[in-house]
């Protein structure tokens, strides 16, 4: 069955570090893989989206990878500050699908 | 900022009522969705639709209905609302794009307790 995995583990890092978190996908082929930011209490937020045929893509600080041999992807956050403290949800469509399917999410917790 | 409103934020009703969530959007969007996640849990595909008197059910089995008269309005509606329905419920939309490279935009959430 399809399956999109992220570390359900909260990530706590120091402030002025780099974040690094890990979305891993079966049986899936996607064209496009996505990076949402969810605040507690709100909808996610539209962050990053890379192509199967992009390794990485940069926006800022925010560094995404997509590894579609290892069905990987990373989402890199460099001199991470606490306002980066959220829920980081992946999200991936097979072509022909009807629409996006999100992981569960990691929580990043940056401490000043 | 995502123009897509969400009316309730938050609403507790009794077991048995009926419940319509409001959800528009001014982006002009083809497509809209309607997510339901539990606290610290994903997101999952109740309802989506492609455009206007089109509307499909997602990969998770709902009781709730929705309508799309119009472009910009995708209400959710629950006709006898019960406890297993406590839970978050997201509106999204996007644009149609070939190739299903659709970023989506979320309105806040609309929270729904039933007692």
């Amino acid at each position: 069955s399809q399956k999109i995995e992220q570390n359900s583990e909260a990530l706590n890092i120091q402030e002025g570090k780099t974040a690094t978190l890990t979305c891993n996908y079966t049986n899936y082929s996607p064209a496009y893989l996505q990076w949402y930011r969810q605040d507690p209490g709100r909808g996610p937020v539209f962050l990053l989206l890379i192509r199967e045929n992009e390794k990485e893509k940069r926006k800022e600080r925010l560094k995404v990878t997509f590894d579609t041999t290892l069905k990987q992807s990373l989402f890199h956050i460099t001199a991470s500050q606490p306002a980066d403290s959220a829920t980081y949800l992946c999200a991936l469509s097979d072509t022909g699908r009807r629409a996006l399917t999100f992981g569960s999410g990691t929580r990043l917790q940056v401490q000043p | 900022e995502a123009d897509i409103y969400q009316t309730p934020r938050y609403l507790v009703i009794g077991t048995g009522k009926k419940i319509t969530l409001e959800c528009s959007q001014t982006m002009g969007h083809d497509k809209m969705y309607w997510y339901q996640q539990d606290p610290g849990m994903e997101l999952h595909l109740i309802h989506y639709s492609y455009g206007v008197n089109s509307t499909e059910k997602g990969d998770l089995s709902s009781e709730s209905t929705v309508s799309r008269i119009r472009t910009e309005h995708f209400p959710l509606t629950l006709e006898s609302a019960r406890p297993s329905h406590t839970s978050q419920y997201l509106c999204a939309s996007s644009e149609y794009v070939a190739g299903n490279r659709n970023t989506i935009y979320f309105g806040e959430g609309s929270w729904l307790t039933v007692v």
